[in-house]
This record gives structure tokens, sequence and C-alpha cells, in this order.
């Protein structure tokens, strides 16, 4: 399994711009990265997914170097609201059924 | 579309006790999981299902057993529930498998085992 880190916590300001790195040292050919936002008392909820190089959407952008051994979630002009946990998810699409391994996770609080 | 709903929301086992947890989704996805999230560990996949009819074993699978009778739904079974089960459980689907798709999970059940 590709094992994951991420950072325990991090603290930014509401306007900021927020990028939460995780690293995957042994990430496989056709592993895909995908990031996922938990609140409290509910499940996760899709963010964004990439394999290689910047993908970006309405809410997120992920940076993914050529080597592919670590990945930047960047989320732009953070909000109060953007205070979650934030996971980073390292799954194949191939044949490897049912390895998928998330992060501990990140702890992001916004203050005002 | 109430998307992917689990029941129960709570339940309290003692040690010993069996129970059946039910996850049900409307989005018609082949692809269906039970993770286990408890403090410091992220979530850990226990068992997963690509199909009606068919399941497969994730990280944690012991102690664990479950069933795809219909597509929409995917029961995740203790039988001697243990104290080390104590854990919120989430159920997700995918349109595709999970790797390259993305997943939308229920909103948990939080099992207590004593």
């Amino acid at each position: 399994l590709a094992k994951t880190t991420q950072p325990i916590s991090m603290d930014s300001y509401e306007g900021q711009e927020v990028n939460i790195t995780c690293s995957h040292n042994n990430i496989a050919t056709n592993d895909y990265i995908t990031w996922y936002q938990q609140f409290p008392s509910q499940g996760p909820r899709f963010i964004i997914q990439g394999y290689k190089t910047k993908v970006t959407n309405e809410v997120a952008s992920l940076f993914i170097p050529a080597d592919r051994k670590s990945s930047t979630l960047s989320l732009p002009r953070v909000s109060l609201s953007d205070t979650a946990v934030y996971y980073c998810l390292v799954g194949a699409g191939g044949t490897s059924y049912g390895k998928l391994t998330f992060g501990q996770g990140t702890i992001l609080t916004v203050h005002p | 579309n109430a998307g992917v709903t689990q029941t129960p929301k709570f339940r309290v086992l003692k040690t010993g006790q069996s129970m059946t947890l039910l996850c049900a989704q409307d989005m018609n996805h082949e692809y269906m999981y039970w993770y286990r999230q408890d403090p410091g560990m992220g979530l850990r996949l226990i068992h997963y299902s690509v199909g009606e009819g068919t399941t497969a074993k994730g990280e944690v699978p012991d102690g664990y057993n479950v069933s795809r009778l219909k597509k929409q739904n995917f029961l995740l079974g203790l039988e001697s529930a243990a104290p080390s089960q104590t854990s919120v459980y989430f159920c997700a689907s995918s349109y595709r498998l999970a790797g390259v798709g993305e997943q939308f999970f229920g909103p948990g059940t939080r099992l207590t085992v004593l």
C-alpha cells in the first residue's frame, strides 16, 4: 500500500491561500491522488483528483511533481467555512482493487 | 436523490453481540465500500464490492462480513462485537473504482462496543 504522510494541523487566516502537502513516496504507476474534505459528524466530500502535473477546478488546485512522490492541495482565499480536516487518498484504478490508503488527515483551522 | 444513507446512526453493543449496518445508495453506482475511522488513523477500508453479488477484502477485514445482494445495498456485519470495533463506520459508493473516481460518502454510524 502507498503510505501517505500529511501535516497533522495547519492554521491560516481568511483570505489567504493555503497549501497542504501529502507525501507518498511509494506511489505506484497506476495510482491516482484524490483529496477529500471532512466536517465534524459528516462523511468526507470529494475535492479534487489528479494523476500528474496540475489540475484545477472551481474550489481548488492540485499540484503533482514529475516524480509523483508528493502532491499539494492549494485552496485559494480560504474562509472560515474551510475549517475542516483534509485527507489525501492514494489508490489504483487498475488491478489493485481495494488498495486505497487515506492519510491521517490535516486539520485546517481558518481564523478571522 | 438521497445519495448514500446509513442505518443506524448510533448504536451501543455489548461484547459478543452481533449487528448489521445497512448502507443504501440511489445513484446506481457499481462500487461500494465500507470504511472505519478511528482517532488519528484516518479512514481504513474494511471491505468493498465491485458489483452486485461480489465482495472483497480491504485493509482491515478481520471481524467483519459483508453482503451485496442488491446493487443499491451494501451490508456490514459484526458477528461477535469486540471493544476494538468501537469506531465510526462510513459507507461510500462510486461510479468508477475509487482510485480513479469520486466516492460519495454516507453520514456515518457511530458504534460503541462495551
